[in-house]
């Protein structure tokens, strides 16, 4: 498999649901990001991993939750979500070195109900 | 914070047409790139423009960074309906870290 590979591809939970959404790169990148995407908004950085090292938090609420295990797995981990967390949820992968292109997974369409 | 504004926000045209669309911010940018996303699918990375001035060519798609790196432009000749998407500007700040801005992107639906 290659790219930038993200699971579930569609998430229902209730509010008082924990989840996890997985995104795993085959690319030998060594910085990994969460991205928000909500309609008609433009695409919110949520943070970003260098060397499996957290170095950015975009005021995101706590009730969002990364882990990054390695330089090749990042996880979300998600509880006591709130509707208007329903989104495409996009993982990506990067390079650390000249311009940071992003290659993106497939994401995870969630709706919390 | 800077931001990336794109325009049209809409764009709806018949097979064969030219069209052009923008990318505009105050700040400077290293590098700007630009993605095409398709419905139920992640942005899919078309072109990076690193120099002032740089106009670089794919296929019927032509790019172009600003000489002040503030602005961009995607130019498409002849349109066909595999162009059809969400095409998403972003850019490579000044802030430390790999950090992209995204601006909030053009819907292009190109009719047969």
């Amino acid at each position: 498999e290659t790219g930038v590979t993200q699971t579930p591809r569609h998430l229902v939970m209730g509010m008082t649901n924990k989840k996890s959404l997985k995104c795993e790169q085959h690319l030998g990148h060594n910085a990994m990001y969460w991205y928000k995407q909500s309609a008609k908004k433009p695409l919110e950085l949520m943070f970003v991993y260098n060397f499996k090292e957290q170095t950015e938090n975009n005021s995101v609420p706590s009730r969002f939750s990364p882990e990054c295990p390695n330089s090749s797995h990042l996880f979300l981990h998600l509880h006591t979500l709130q509707p208007e967390d329903s989104a495409l949820y996009l993982c990506a992968s990067s390079q650390l070195r000249g311009a940071t292109e992003a290659f993106f997974g497939q994401g995870t369409r969630l709706t919390v109900v | 914070t800077q931001l990336l504004e794109q325009s049209p926000q809409f764009l709806s045209i018949q097979e064969g047409e030219n069209l052009t669309v923008y990318c505009n911010s105050s700040s400077v940018f290293s590098s700007l790139q630009w993605y095409r996303q398709e419905p139920g699918e992640g942005p899919v990375l078309l072109v990076t423009v690193v120099t002032g001035g740089e106009v670089k060519k794919l296929k019927r798609l032509t790019f172009q960074f600003g000489d002040a790196r503030k602005d961009s432009s995607l130019h498409i000749t002849a349109a066909q309906p595999g162009d059809t998407g969400l095409y998403l500007c972003a850019g490579d700040g000044q802030k430390a870290g790999n950090m992209l801005t995204f601006g909030g992107g053009t819907r292009l639906m190109v009719k047969p």
